[in-house]
C-alpha cells in the first residue's frame, strides 16, 4: 500500500523566510502525489500535484515542491513566508488500480509564521 | 468560495436523532467523497461514488448512510449516532475515480453529537 510521511507536525518560521515542509513517500509503482492546504474553519485546497509531468512542480500562493525519486521525498517550499500562509498543510498520495479513488493523507503539519 | 457547497454549517444532534448531510458541485465532476476528520488529523475516507454508484466503502458502520441522488448531489444520511462520531464531515470532488484529477473539498459541516 502507499503511504505518505510528514516529518515535523510543526513548523514556524519568520515572515519572510524560507518555508520548507517535508513528505517522504512510499509506493511500489510510481506516485502521484498532491499537496493540499487547509485554513481555520475551511476544508483542504489543492496547492499543487505531481503527475510525472516534471520533477519541478509550481503551484498556488508562490509554492512549489520537487519530486526526488532517489529520496522517495515529494517536499514542500516557498521562498519567502507570509502571514497568510499560517495553515495546515497535508501531503498524499492517490491510490491507482484496484485501489483508484482513495488518496492517503499525511499526519499534517502545523505552519505557524511569526511577524 | 469553494465549488463544492455543503450544508448545514454546523449541526448539533441528539443520539436518537436523525439528520443529514447534503453536498452539491456543479463542476461536472463523476466522482464524490465523504470524509471524516477529527481535530488536529487528516481526513478518513468513509465513502466514495463514482458515476452515481457506491465504489467504496471504509467499513463505515451503518449509523452512516450515503446517498447520491445524481451526478451534483450527495448526502450523508445520520442517525443514531455516538458522542465519538462528533466531528467534521468534508465532502469532495474531482473529475474521476483512477484519474490523476485532485479533489476539490467543501468547507464542511461541523457535527457535534450530545
Amino acid at each position: 500500500a502507499q503511504s505518505v510521511t510528514q516529518l515535523g507536525s510543526h513548523v514556524s518560521v519568520s515572515e519572510g523566510a524560507l518555508v520548507l515542509l517535508r513528505c517522504n513517500y512510499s509506493s511500489s509503482v510510481p506516485p502521484y502525489l498532491f499537496w493540499y492546504v487547509q485554513y481555520p474553519n475551511q476544508g483542504l485546497q489543492l496547492l499543487l500535484k505531481y503527475t510525472s509531468a516534471a520533477t519541478l512542480v509550481k503551484g498556488i500562493n508562490g509554492f512549489e515542491a520537487e519530486f526526488k525519486k532517489s529520496e522517495t521525498s515529494f517536499h514542500l517550499t516557498k521562498p519567502s513566508a507570509h502571514m497568510s500562509d499560517a495553515a495546515e498543510y497535508f501531503c498524499a498520495v492517490s491510490d491507482q488500480g484496484t485501489n483508484a479513488g482513495k488518496s492517503t493523507f499525511g499526519d499534517g503539519t502545523t505552519l505557524t509564521v511569526k511577524p | 468560495d469553494t465549488e463544492v457547497t455543503q450544508t448545514p454549517k454546523h449541526l448539533v444532534m441528539g443520539m436518537t436523532n436523525k439528520k443529514s448531510l447534503k453536498c452539491e458541485q456543479h463542476m461536472g465532476h463523476r466522482a464524490m467523497y465523504w470524509y471524516k476528520q477529527k481535530a488536529k488529523k487528516p481526513p478518513e475516507l468513509m465513502f466514495v461514488y463514482s458515476y452515481e454508484k457506491l465504489s467504496i466503502n471504509e467499513s463505515v458502520p451503518s449509523r452512516f448512510s450515503p446517498e447520491c441522488p445524481n451526478s451534483s448531489l450527495l448526502n450523508l444520511h445520520l442517525h443514531a449516532l455516538q458522542p465519538e462520531d462528533s466531528a467534521l464531515y468534508l465532502c469532495a470532488s474531482s473529475q474521476e475515480v483512477g484519474e490523476i484529477s485532485p479533489l476539490h473539498f467543501g468547507n464542511g459541516t461541523r457535527l457535534t453529537v450530545t
